[in-house]
């Protein structure tokens, strides 16, 4: 079946740890994206990357980095520098169409701070 | 003011009733709406996406889209408990071409 796998669903991160959530898609999309959701808000982009090796910044991308060195992957990082990360985490990715990208989203992660 | 706003709610409707989930938005050039539908915990779920002005049906939505009065709405006729959820309404910018979500409407239908 083709789709968006997250893991790992829950993550507990201590004090001044980096961690990593990873993605991966076999839908054959050239475009992934990383959104935070806090409770009661709307997704907020973090990173966006519309082809292999290049990705650009979202709208909150201070303490995350990410990386997509092959199409099918795209990790993000959420640095000991995000002094706030408790969030949902989703994965999204798209085949681009000119402005009418319909993103289809991953399982999510869970982030909580210990 | 926000790039795309939504009542919050919780919106409640009877089993049976039609709801209507409104959306406005501030950039007067976005061309692309969707709608997602996300239950708690879950991911969200694209439902309906509209382009021109008018209704566009699918089964029991109905999403209508306003450029004039920057205004999108899903209506969702014969309202079941397995709608109750959040949905989020999605603006394709036209500034920056970015995607923006609205905080999304809380749904509760009641049996």
């Amino acid at each position: 079946d083709g789709g968006i796998t997250q893991s790992p669903k829950y993550l507990f991160r201590k004090e001044g740890q980096n961690v990593t959530l990873s993605c991966e898609q076999n839908l054959n999309h050239d475009a992934m994206y990383w959104y935070r959701q806090d409770p009661g808000q709307g997704l907020r982009l973090i990173y966006y990357s519309q082809i292999v090796n290049d990705f650009q910044k979202g709208d909150i991308a201070e303490g995350y980095s990410v990386s997509r060195e092959k199409k099918e992957s795209f990790p993000l990082t959420v640095t000991s520098a995000q002094k706030n990360p408790t969030a949902f985490y989703l994965c999204a990715s798209s085949f681009p169409s000119g402005g009418n990208e319909k993103l289809f989203f991953g399982s999510g992660t869970q982030l909580s701070v210990l | 003011q926000k790039e795309v706003e939504q009542n919050s709610g919780p919106l409640s409707v009877p089993e049976g009733a039609i709801a209507s989930l409104n959306c406005t938005y501030s950039d007067r050039g976005s061309q692309s709406f969707f709608w997602y539908r996300q239950y708690s915990g879950k991911s969200p779920e694209l439902i309906m996406s509209i382009y021109s002005n008018g209704d566009k049906e699918d089964g029991r939505f109905t999403a209508q889209l306003n450029k004039a009065s920057q205004y999108v709405s899903l209506l969702i006729r014969d309202s079941q408990p397995s709608d109750s959820a959040t949905y989020l309404c999605a603006v394709n910018m036209e500034y920056g071409n970015k995607l923006v979500f609205g905080a999304g409407t809380i749904l509760r239908v009641k049996s």
